[in-house]
């Protein structure tokens, strides 16, 4: 299995640009979740989505940030307009609701964000 | 409110040493705790804790659940310079599919 895929790696943009990250789950996974990772706040949960239903969206930070899944292989993460303080690196994970370690998500090599 | 607090923060020591580290949680309706192992990009999985008392093991890498002190250690034996990494503990509880994460202890390795 490729295991989680997220694009970009890397974006560098500048301050009121649009942004938009991308994320391929596990094949077969139903639940996605969206994390942001700072030195200040570790790691923090945005938003997840269950059957490409979204279920908690209580971490994303404000109404600049969107998030969507339109089907079970792909959601994208959203940002407009981008402002320096997002600046982090965001992890898409997935996971399964069948098996003996159901509560393990697993990780996208994640997008370092960068804005200007 | 879900709380995960790891310790140490920072751990620096020489290769082939062993270490523990900390990780203590509040959380209703636990559920199980996990270990992940950061390197310089994403977590990677080490360990899933959901019942006391019983030591899970990879290796050189262990690690035990304690229920009653909502507490789990991470043991690494005969420590090696590719251990080095930042080890999360995160905790999922009964009726919500989050993870809540630790901060993290950041854990070095001299040769």
């Amino acid at each position: 299995d490729a295991g989680v895929i997220q694009s970009p790696r890397h974006e560098v943009t500048e301050m009121g640009q649009e942004v938009t990250l991308r994320c391929k789950p596990i094949s077969g996974h139903d639940y996605l979740f969206w994390y942001r990772q700072t030195m200040m706040r570790g790691l923090e949960l945005l938003i997840y989505f269950n059957n490409n239903v979204p279920i908690d969206d209580s971490g994303m930070p404000e109404d600049r940030f969107s998030a969507k899944m339109p089907n079970a292989s792909f959601s994208t993460l959203k940002i407009q307009p981008s402002e320096p303080r997002d600046s982090a690196v965001y992890f898409c994970a997935s996971r399964t609701e069948r098996g003996r370690l159901t509560d393990t998500q697993y990780f996208g090599p994640g997008t370092r964000l960068t804005v200007l | 409110e879900d709380k995960v607090v790891q310790s140490p923060l920072s751990l620096v020591v020489h290769e082939g040493d062993t270490v523990t580290l900390n990780c203590s949680y509040e959380v209703t309706n636990f559920r199980s705790l996990l270990w992940y192992k950061q390197e310089k990009k994403a977590p990677t999985f080490l360990f899933m804790l959901t019942s006391s008392g019983i030591e899970k093991k990879s290796g050189r890498l262990s690690s035990i659940l304690d229920k009653k002190e909502l507490s789990s250690i991470l043991n690494i034996t005969a420590t090696q310079t590719g251990d080095s990494a930042i080890y999360l503990c995160a905790v999922n509880h009964f009726g919500n599919e989050k993870l809540t994460f630790g901060t993290g202890t950041r854990l070095t390795i001299i040769p």
